[in-house]
Formats: C-alpha cells, structure tokens, sequence
C-alpha cells in the first residue's frame, strides 16, 4: 500500500525565511509523488509533482522538492517565504491500487509571520 | 474553460434529509473523484469514476452513493444525511494518461445538525 506522512501539522515562519515541509512516503512500487497547496476556503491546486524523472523537482511560487529514495522523503522547501504562501500544504502519493486515484497526507499548515 | 465546478458551495441539512451535489467538468476527462475532507484528516476518497456509466467505490463510500450519466458530470448523493456527513467535499477530474494530475473544483461545505 501507498501512504504519506506529512512530519509537521503546523509550521511558522518569517517572512523572508526558509521554508520546510517535510513529508516520509511508503510505496511498494517506483512513487509518484506529489504536492497541492490549498489557501483558505479554496480548492486544491498542484505546486510540483514527481514522476521518476529529476529528483529534484521545480514548482510554482518558487517551491521546489527533492525525491530522496535512500530516506523516502520528499520534502517541500522555499528560499524566502512571502506571506501569500501562508495555507496548507499536502503531500500526495499515486495509489497503485485499481482506484488509481491519490492518497493524502494530513496537512501542514504554514503560517508566515510578518 | 471553468475548469471543475461544484454546485451548491454550501448548505446546511437536517439529519435524515438527502440531498445532492453536482460536479462538473469541461476539460472531457475521463475520471473523476469525489473526496471529503476533514481536519487533521487530509483528503479521503469516497467513489471515483474511470468513464461514463462507471463508479466504484473508494475508502469511504458508506453513506453515500454516486452516478456519472454524462461524461462531465459527476453526482455524489446523500440519502439520509447523518452529522458524521459534516465535512468539506471535493471533486476532482484527471485525463486517462500517466500524469495522476488530478483538477480539484472550489469544494462544498456541507453541514448537518
């Protein structure tokens, strides 16, 4: 079976500052990883995805992860964060099962301080 | 293009009463999902559908049930609405291909007193 965990349920930052989110993955098979970002009382939009290609991957807003098998983690960082980056954040793994639908993590909630 | 679009945005029920809600989309994908979600609880899957005509269920279907008569539209039903129901519900929509990109409509907030 596929899962993720999400290691944070919140994380605070300041503007300006590095952004963590760290997410552990189980797969029985090659993942394909992703991660959405949901602002409030919005729906859920892709920042980047892995599909087996680079491990370090670009996504949008300037978030960028990196697939690392050794440690089955694919965590989510920023240089310098803005207050607009300020949601919550979901890992997600493709389920290999006839479903072939997506499994969430919990969330991280980031806040961005002034 | 809309996108995925979901129908109501919010409503409140009684326990027992049933209701409807409507997802539709206009990218002609093949499947779509709808997916509650709770807090502290990420996203969870109740059915999915592969294709027109088609539904299965997903980790928590009990409760609900679902119907996919046209290839954009894809209805989750509620027939005697329990507080347990309480929950944001999303629909997704994703092409037949490799990518598992699925598109996710604004969500309904459903609550039941």
């Amino acid at each position: 079976a596929q899962s993720v965990t999400q290691l944070d349920s919140h994380v605070s930052v300041s503007e300006g500052t590095p952004v963590l989110l760290r997410c552990n993955y189980s797969s029985s098979y090659s993942p394909s990883l992703f991660w959405y970002v949901q602002h409030p009382n919005k729906g859920l939009q892709l920042l980047l995805k892995y599909t087996s290609a680079a491990t370090l991957v670009k996504g949008i807003n300037g978030f960028e992860a990196e697939f690392k098998k050794s440690e089955t983690s694919f965590h989510l960082t920023k240089p310098s964060a803005h207050m607009s980056d300020a949601a919550e954040y979901f890992c997600v793994v493709r389920s290999w099962t006839g479903r072939r639908a997506l499994t969430f993590g919990s969330g991280t909630r980031l806040q961005v301080q002034p | 293009n809309a996108g995925v679009t979901q129908t109501p945005k919010f409503r409140v029920l009684k326990t027992g009463q049933s209701m409807t809600l409507l997802c539709a989309q206009d990218m002609n994908h093949e499947y779509m999902y709808w997916y509650r979600q709770d807090p502290g609880m990420g996203l969870r899957l109740i059915h999915y559908s592969v294709g027109e005509g088609t539904t299965a269920k997903g980790e928590v279907p009990d409760g609900y049930n679902v119907s996919r008569l046209k290839k954009q539209n894809f209805l989750l039903g509620l027939e005697s609405a329990a507080p347990s129901q309480t929950s944001v519900y999303f629909c997704a929509s994703r092409t037949s291909g490799d990518s598992y990109e699925q598109y996710f409509g604004p969500g309904t907030r459903l609550t039941v007193t």
